[in-house]
């Protein structure tokens, strides 16, 4: 079975300060990691996703993150965040096919001007 | 880009009453939804798969009998939360996903339900 931790609850940072938000992984077969971001009361919005390819990947709002299948990580990285990015961002993880995503229990970003 | 739309956005009702919440794919056709429910600052658990034209497959501990899911066309899946109690209280969202292969979810806004 799939799962996905995320270490940290909470993150509080300052504003322009670079954040990484940290997600491990545990699947018995190949998979495909993402994250999305929550803001109060709305529905989840894709920040990136890794399905193959370069292990390093970019996404929207400058976020980026990189996969790292000998350590099952796949944290996510923002050189300087802005107030706006406060929010709760969450790492997901599908084995393919038709399968629903599996999420971790998320962080919350608090960005501190 | 994909769009998934979810209505209604909030919902109060009485005890003992049923809701109706509708996920609509806008611009493309999805043979499955997922459901998820999503309590106060935590994260979402898979409620059920809703597979157009047949039944939905509820996960472990999800009541098929109070939470009745229907996927009558290509895009449009409910659900429908019957005799409501406060306990059902919380953050219902849908989602699809354009192709299969590993592609992401696309989410709807979500329905807040409050039962009183």
């Amino acid at each position: 079975a799939q799962s996905v931790t995320q270490l940290d609850s909470q993150v509080p940072v300052f504003e322009e300060a670079p954040v990484e938000l940290r997600c491990n992984y545990s699947s018995s077969v190949s998979v495909y990691l993402f994250w999305y971001v929550q803001y109060p009361n709305q529905g989840l919005q894709l920040l990136l996703k890794y399905l193959s390819g370069s292990t390093l990947v970019k996404g929207i709002n400058g976020f980026e993150a990189e996969f790292n299948k000998s350590q099952t990580s796949f944290h996510l990285r923002k050189p300087s965040v802005h107030i706006s990015d406060t929010a709760e961002y969450f790492c997901a993880v599908s084995e393919g096919g038709n399968t629903p995503l599996v999420f971790g229990k998320g962080t919350r970003l608090s960005v501190i001007a | 880009g994909a769009v998934v739309s979810q209505h209604p956005s909030w919902v109060i009702c009485k005890s003992g009453t049923s809701v109706k919440i509708e996920c609509r794919s806008l611009d493309f056709q999805a043979t499955t939804m997922f459901w998820y429910r999503q309590f106060p600052k935590q994260s979402l658990m898979l409620m059920a798969t809703s597979n157009e034209g047949s039944k939905a497959t509820y996960e472990q501990g999800v009541e098929k009998d109070k939470f009745l899911i229907n996927h009558a066309s290509l895009t449009l899946s409910t659900l429908t939360v019957t005799s409501a109690h406060p306990e059902d209280s919380s953050f219902y969202i849908c989602s699809a996903r354009v192709v299969q292969g590993g592609s992401p979810l696309h989410f709807g806004n979500g329905t807040r339900l409050t039962v009183t």
